[in-house]
């Protein structure tokens, strides 16, 4: 079966730091890639999303980025963290070749003190 | 690109009273509705959902129509309880990459 893993789960980091945040997938090839940022509302921003090994598309310009090293690794980073970047952050997978829902990870609490 | 709309943003209800969340979208070429559940602190997950080629489905008391000329969708909770109370999410894909876009949520209070 699949599983998604996200992590860490809680994360306080100073302003200005920098910010890595870990995603995998197991047990499914090529999946559809998502980080989504939900803010102290609970709308679920698409930040961004890959249908492939290299390909980052970027929904919101900011200070964030993402990269997908592998087929089932997606990392989001930002060299300078801002107190705007404080929320939850949800890595989720779907099947790319077919109308399959979408499968999230627990989360990451990002305050930025 | 597409955009969805969900309605309303809080529902308050009574324990047994029914609730409907409604949404709609402005891609035609959309063919899939999932509908998400998030407890508070906890991840979204699918609660059931719909393809374009049907319009209704059925699960206890949780349903989902969609009315494809209309382009909106709707969700049915039938005799509320207090551990429906949570965040509820519609969405909607199309064929080719299927990436999800979201509705902005609903918050469902269910009162004992």
């Amino acid at each position: 079966s699949q599983t998604i893993h996200q992590w860490p789960a809680t994360l306080v980091q100073p302003v200005g730091s920098p910010l890595s945040l870990e995603c995998t997938v197991e047990g499914t090839s090529n999946p559809n890639l998502y980080w989504y940022r939900q803010a102290a509302g609970r709308g679920l921003q698409l930040l961004f999303y890959s249908v492939g090994i290299g390909q980052i598309s970027s929904e919101v310009p900011q200070n964030l980025s993402a990269s997908r090293p592998q087929d089932r690794q997606f990392i989001l980073s930002s060299k300078k963290l801002l107190l705007s970047d404080s929320g939850f952050y949800l890595c989720a997978w779907s099947g790319g070749q077919s109308d399959t829902e979408a499968f999230f990870g627990q989360g990451t609490r990002l305050t930025v003190v | 690109g597409e955009n969805v709309e969900q309605h309303p943003s809080t529902l308050s209800v009574q324990e047994g009273d029914s609730a409907v969340i409604k949404c709609t979208y402005s891609d035609s070429a959309s063919n899939y509705f999932p509908w998400y559940k998030q407890e508070l602190g906890k991840r979204p997950q699918l609660i059931i959902d719909i393809r374009s080629n049907v319009g209704e489905k059925k699960d206890q008391r949780i349903a989902v129509t969609l009315n494809k000329t209309a382009k909106h969708f709707s969700l049915h909770i039938t005799e509320t309880q207090p551990e429906d109370s949570a965040v509820y999410f519609c969405a909607a894909s199309k064929g080719g990459s299927y990436i999800p876009t979201f509705g902005r949520g609903t918050s469902l209070i269910v009162h004992p």
